[in-house]
């Protein structure tokens, strides 16, 4: 039972122009949702993150958005660049899970065209 | 610098081998986590552990085993190596505070023929 979702393997965008990477959960336990980055044959690392006290986390080009009652958050990349071509993973975690542990998403892979 | 180093890179073994792969950290992380990523899947938990002596399981457990004797190391065993368990095992650390943010290494590559 895939409790974080992400809908679209894959996204290509032309440079310049805004990305929206997708991610919906099941759970309603979670409470603290992040975004990871990853570039082949590299570890993720991480790239933004958000509470669910709040609806929107922005850091320079990218902002997170939380909708609790969809159970949906979104990343948009604004403007994109094609050093942003990576697999993003949506991550999630709830403190009834424990500190740390995180719940991840199936991936999409941003091709950023130039 | 502080770092998270997995060993080995790459590997290649038979079905039936047990395998060891290596974990690392130099923060002085009290979490580690081991995760497999394979197509379709995403990244998903295999063990983790939030401190010396302690481990729990994640959500695809089976075949696998950790043990945590020191805060930087956490090897996660194959005691059995199937051809389901070819996968890139990623290991992570992250401190006790709940941030949620995870440090990773590069990834182990393991082939099981």
């Amino acid at each position: 039972d895939q409790q974080v979702k992400q809908n679209s393997p894959s996204l290509s965008v032309q440079e310049g122009r805004i990305s929206i990477l997708n991610c919906d959960y099941t759970n309603s336990m979670f409470d603290y949702f992040l975004w990871y980055k990853k570039y082949p044959a590299e570890g993720p690392t991480f790239l933004i993150s958000i509470s669910s006290i709040k609806d929107k986390n922005e850091d320079g080009r990218f902002t997170v958005f939380l909708n609790k009652s969809a159970k949906h958050l979104s990343l948009h990349i604004v403007p994109s660049q094609p050093g942003d071509s990576a697999v993003y993973f949506c991550a999630a975690s709830g403190s009834n899970f424990g500190n740390e542990k995180l719940t991840f998403g199936t991936g999409t892979r941003l091709t950023i065209i130039p | 610098d502080a770092e998270i180093t997995q060993s080995p890179r790459h590997k290649i073994t038979e079905t039936g081998r047990q395998v060891t792969l290596a974990c690392h950290q130099t923060w002085n992380h009290n979490n580690m986590f081991w995760y497999r990523q394979d197509l379709g899947h995403g990244l998903r938990l295999i063990h983790y552990s939030y401190g010396v002596h302690d481990t729990n399981k994640g959500e695809v457990s089976d075949g696998y085993s950790v043990s945590r004797s020191n805060t930087e190391d956490l090897p996660l065993t194959l005691e059995s190596a199937a051809s389901s368990q070819t996968s890139v095992y990623f290991c992570a650390s992250s401190r006790l505070a709940r941030t949620g943010e995870l440090f990773f290494g590069e990834g182990s590559r393991l082939t099981v023929l």
